[in-house]
């Protein structure tokens, strides 16, 4: 069975970094892209990134490059999402989702999302 | 990048009934070497991730039931709930995945 176990919620300051987590299983790791996904309170969903954890090629949104980092660890089938300086705005469920084999496909298998609260 | 724009923000239906969603791209998501659109839909109920429902425009993920359906081509898709249950009531998105992705901004579906 495809799983994707994401790490639990988190609040920080802002300022502070943040390093999350999303772990599959049930499927060959290196052989699928990994995306993320932002949804803020009570809005709508925004891709951020994909990651190919078979050799870390990574492609971004835009909106989102240069804001986070997104990275890989094949090794123990974990993808990861990263902040170094988190913001009020960052506050949103983050998801991580299975591509296919190629960067432009939809996402099957979705992990289950964390709750990353910003507040001072 | 590629825009998605969905129609109409909310919509509620009777039990039974049909609900029809619709999605426009800002250009064409038709690749003409394989004469398929990349486009996806979702459905998102509350407290829980997305769940892919249809994808090249048509064709439903394993599982999703019959009821639903895609349709539309270029530029202009329809998701279509034929007989709305209770169990449908979510938002429901579209993606395109022509040019790296990018979602619709959603709608959502209530029961009358």
């Amino acid at each position: 069975e495809v799983q994707l176990v994401q790490s639990g919620a988190e609040v920080k300051k802002p300022g502070e970094s943040l390093k999350i987590s999303c772990k599959g299983s049930g499927y060959s790791f290196t052989s699928y892209w990994i995306g993320w996904v932002r949804q803020m309170p009570g809005k709508g969903l925004e891709w951020m990134g994909i990651i190919y954890p078979g050799d870390s090629d990574t492609r971004y949104n835009p909106s989102f490059q240069g804001q986070v980092t997104i990275s890989a660890d094949k090794s123990i089938t974990t993808a990861y999402l990263q902040w170094s300086s988190l913001k009020a705005s960052d506050t949103a469920i983050y998801y991580c989702a299975r591509g296919e084999v190629v960067p432009a496909a939809p996402f099957d298998y979705w992990g289950q999302g964390t709750l990353v609260t910003v507040s001072s | 990048d590629i825009v998605m724009t969905q129609s109409p923000d909310s919509l509620a239906v009777s039990l039974g009934e049909r609900a029809t969603i619709n999605c426009k791209s800002s250009q064409s998501v038709l690749y003409s070497s394989n004469n398929k659109n990349y486009l996806a839909w979702y459905q998102q109920k509350p407290g829980q991730p997305p769940k892919l429902l249809i994808y090249w425009a048509s064709t439903r993920e394993s599982g999703v039931p019959d009821r639903f359906s895609g349709s539309g081509s270029g530029t202009d898709f329809t998701l279509t709930i034929s007989s709305l249950q209770a169990e449908d009531v979510a938002v429901y998105y579209c993606q395109q995945y022509y040019y790296t992705l990018t979602f619709g901004g959603g709608t959502k579906v209530e029961i009358k």
